[in-house]
């Protein structure tokens, strides 16, 4: 069963502006991850929060956690063309490395 | 990181027969996975390879529909028997590298009709 669900479900903003979007989980995690997938294509890996840290940014990417509140969010800053793809978390299961469960993800569209 | 590939990329295939797909990666691995996306959906963790024992599946997938290989540190293969249309989907592989940042292969895409 998915343990993620992604907030919201599509995006679509301009170029330039910044595109923020949410992840809820039901269980204990010890770490979250952020991927991104183009068109259907293979995931690629954008960062990686534990679940003792509150906040990591990697470029334009700025990841938070809360897990007093089980959610995570992603927010890409200056946002541009390139960046349309769907977005996905993916929370471990508490106790064994590589078992996630994603989310639905977020289609985000950005226009130039 | 790690660099993964996947054989084949793409392929359509008739009902009732079987695919094979490959998974490779650039370094030895203690951890790899396989994983099903099904159209418009999220993905799914089908089961663990295990190298040198059997593959540990997840809720909902068999060995007789999902037999998984790991012969060495490297490499793993998945089978998808006795297709039907409900097997259209990516298949990706997946392993973890560097204590707990996990990494996929650029999927297989699978039509079945």
């Amino acid at each position: 069963s998915q343990q993620g669900e992604e907030d919201p479900q599509a995006l679509s903003i301009q170029e330039g502006e910044n595109a923020t979007m949410n992840c809820s989980y039901k269980t204990s995690i010890n770490n979250l991850q952020w991927y991104r997938q183009n068109s259907g294509r293979g995931l690629v890996h954008l960062i990686l929060i534990r679940s003792n840290e509150r906040e990591k940014h990697s470029g334009r990417l700025r990841v938070t956690l809360d897990t007093s509140k089980k959610s995570s969010s992603l927010l890409i800053t200056a946002s541009r063309a390139a960046d349309t793809a769907s977005y996905f978390c993916a929370t471990d299961r508490g106790s064994t490395l590589g078992r996630l469960y994603f989310g639905r993800g977020t289609q985000l569209t950005v226009w130039p | 990181s790690a660099v993964i590939s996947q054989k084949p990329s793409r392929d359509i295939c008739q009902r009732g027969t079987s695919l094979t797909i490959q998974c490779q990666v650039d370094s030895q691995v203690t951890m790899m996975f396989w994983y099903r996306q099904q159209p418009g959906q999220s993905l799914t963790l089908i089961a663990t390879a295990n190298q040198g024992s059997e593959a540990t599946y997840e809720s909902g997938f068999v060995i007789d529909k999902f037999p998984i290989s790991r012969p060495n540190l490297t490499f793993s293969t998945l089978t998808v028997s006795n297709m039907s249309p409900e097997d259209s989907s990516i298949y990706l592989c997946s392993v973890v590298i560097g204590g707990d940042e996990q990494y996929f292969g650029p999927g297989t895409r699978l039509t079945v009709t």
